[in-house]
Order: structure tokens, then sequence, then C-alpha cells
């Protein structure tokens, strides 16, 4: 059974602290994406990761990719308020079909 | 800038009646996905059209859900009847099909769906 775990699942940080969400997934590919989703809204794609050793960067976010390890990290550096979001990530299988982690839903506070 | 388009936003039913969505995908985009997202999880592919043939549908409940793209731009999903266990987000998506991009697929803004 295809599994993507996140961890982890709620995560409470004041701002200006640092820290990383992780991703695993129980099957090979090489295709693997981070979304953010504010509450009742709907998901809006943050990272495309699509080799190993893949890290894309944008603000305060990084993510990378490792292929062989088959786990993905979110960093997030000198959190801000604004970061405050569940964040899933997605790993792509065969005919595009995308397999959702949990989720890990981020609060920031002052 | 070009978006999903989704209808509508909301809707309440009660339970045994039917309910459709449609889903307008981005222009050119030839692959088409339903989701469903049960509140604190996260989405969950319901069914994937490439152009108007279904590609996945594995995971639709086929004894009431049916979904068409029947001129392979927009879609509508239909629930028939509803039950209490379906009220959740229904999330369209869409993606161009290419050989070598990223297949990275858009949402649109969702259905939220409520059954009594």
């Amino acid at each position: 059974e295809l599994k993507v775990e996140q961890n982890p699942l709620f995560l409470s940080m004041q701002e200006g602290k640092n820290y990383t969400i992780y991703c695993n997934y129980s099957t090979t590919s090489d295709r693997l994406y981070w979304y953010r989703q504010d509450p009742g809204k709907s998901l809006e794609s943050l990272f495309v990761l699509l080799s190993n050793g893949a890290v894309k960067q944008e603000g305060r976010l990084m993510a990378s990719l490792d292929t062989k390890a088959r786990l993905s990290t979110l960093h997030i550096t000198a959190a801000v308020h604004d970061l405050s979001a569940t964040y899933f990530c997605a790993v792509g299988f065969l005919n595009d079909k995308l397999i959702f982690g949990t989720g890990t839903r981020l609060q920031v506070f002052p | 800038e070009a978006e999903v388009a989704q209808s509508p936003r909301y809707k309440i039913t009660e339970k045994s009646q039917a309910v459709a969505f449609w889903c307008d995908p981005i222009s050119g985009h030839a692959t088409l996905y339903w989701y469903r997202q049960i509140l604190g999880q996260g989405p969950e592919l319901l069914v994937q059209f490439q152009d108007e043939s279904v590609v996945d549908d594995s995971q639709l409940p086929k004894d009431r859900f049916s979904a068409e793209r029947l001129k392979g731009v927009d879609s509508t999903l239909k629930i028939q009847p509803a039950e209490l266990g379906d009220s959740a987000m229904y999330l369209c998506a869409s993606s161009f099909f290419g050989t070598s991009g990223s297949n990275e697929q858009f949402f649109g803004p969702g259905t939220r769906l409520t059954v009594l």
C-alpha cells in the first residue's frame, strides 16, 4: 500500500524560529510536490521537486528531495505569522497520480 | 492569470438528494482530476481524465458517484444519492500533459458540500 507520512502533524512555533517538516513515502518516485492550504481554502502550489537532490527556495521556505531515502523536507527559516497554514506534500506516481500526505498544521505565534 | 473554475462554491443538501459539481480547467490542460478532501485530511483522488477518457477511477464509489468530461474540456461530478459521509470539500485540479514537464497540478477553489 502506498503511504505518504508527514511529521509533525501539528507544529506550533514562535516567530523567528527555524523548523523542518518531514515527508516520508513508501515506494519509488522521483516527483514530489509541496502545497499550502489556508483554512477553508484550496491548495496553492509551493514547490515541484523532480529529481534526486533537488532543492528549491522561495522566501523563508526551502524544500529538498532525497529519492534514495524516500524523504522530502520543508525547512522554515525565521518563521513569521503569515506562514501559518497547513502544508501538504504529495508524491507523484504512474499516470501523474498524486498521493497526498497527512498534512502538517503550522501555527506561528509572536 | 489562468485559473481552474468550480461551481458552486458551497452546497447544502439533504441525504438521498442528488448533487452535481462543475469544473472548468485551465485552458489547454488535457488532464483533469477530481479530489475529495475530508476535514483534517489530505485530498484523495476520485477520478482522473485524460481529455475525455477516464484514466483512473479506482477510488470513485461508482454505486453513487459519476463523473464525465464529454468534450474533453469541462467536467461534472455527480452524487446520487448523497449520504452523510459525503460531506467534504470537492476539489478539481488540472495539469498540462507533457512528456518532459512537471505535470504540476493546479487546484480550483473547491466546492464545500454539507449533507444533512
